[in-house]
């Protein structure tokens, strides 16, 4: 089946430590797209990557750091900086990072993180 | 800049009752629209969208919406909720100039009772 994997499903942060968030997608997308949720206040975007080698900050980039060597991955690691760094995040792809029916995003499952 | 406020940020319904949850939007470009909803501890789930041509849309499990260039609108409807309707639900929107990115509203939890 084709999709977007998102792993773990729960994470847990120590104080100082790095940890790194999984997406892969099998839907040949170009496009990937890291979102935070916290309650009330909907998804925001932490980065997005529309080609392989390449990726732009979003709306809350500081403390988060991603890659994007190969086209199916776009790991997330939540630094040390993220002072608040509780959440559930989202990964998402879609087709082409430009406009139309090919921007359509879908989404993975989900990992929510803690700190201890 | 473009925003999206989703007017309510809880719904409560009774079953079988019909519902609406709002979304406005704001934006200086044509814009593309989308409704998503999402089931507790799960990722989103793309309801319905409009990208051109007829301005009512109809989405699955039965919910539908309708953009509205002049109030500047897209609000969902369904004319009977189901018990597993309740999910929280996201209105979205993209323009020409964002390079495929969306921006969300705050979102709206539908909560179906018996």
């Amino acid at each position: 089946d084709g999709g977007i994997t998102q792993s773990p499903k729960y994470l847990f942060r120590k104080e100082g430590q790095n940890v790194t968030l999984s997406c892969e997608q099998n839907l040949n997308h170009d496009a990937m797209y890291w979102y935070r949720q916290d309650p009330g206040q909907g998804l925001r975007l932490i980065y997005y990557s529309q080609i392989v080698n390449d990726f732009q900050k979003g709306d809350i980039a500081e403390g988060y750091s991603v890659s994007r060597e190969k086209k199916e991955s776009f790991p997330l690691t939540v630094t040390s900086a993220q002072k608040n760094p509780t959440a559930f995040y989202l990964c998402a792809s879609s087709i082409s990072g430009i406009l139309g029916a090919k921007n359509i995003q879908y989404f993975g499952a989900g990992t929510r993180l803690s700190v201890l | 800049a473009q925003s999206v406020t989703q007017l309510d940020s809880q719904v409560p319904v009774f079953e079988e009752a019909p519902v609406e949850l709002r979304c406005n939007y704001s934006s200086s470009v044509s814009v593309y629209l989308f409704w998503y909803v999402q089931y507790p501890n799960q990722g989103l789930q793309l309801l319905l969208k409009y990208l051109s041509g007829s301005t009512l849309v109809k989405g699955i499990n039965g919910f539908e919406a309708e953009f509205n260039k002049s109030q500047t609108s897209f609000h969902l409807r369904k004319p009977s909720v189901h018990i597993s309707d309740t999910a929280e639900y996201f209105c979205a929107v993209t323009g020409y100039n964002q390079g495929g990115k969306l921006i969300f509203g705050q979102g709206t939890e539908l909560s179906v009772k018996p």
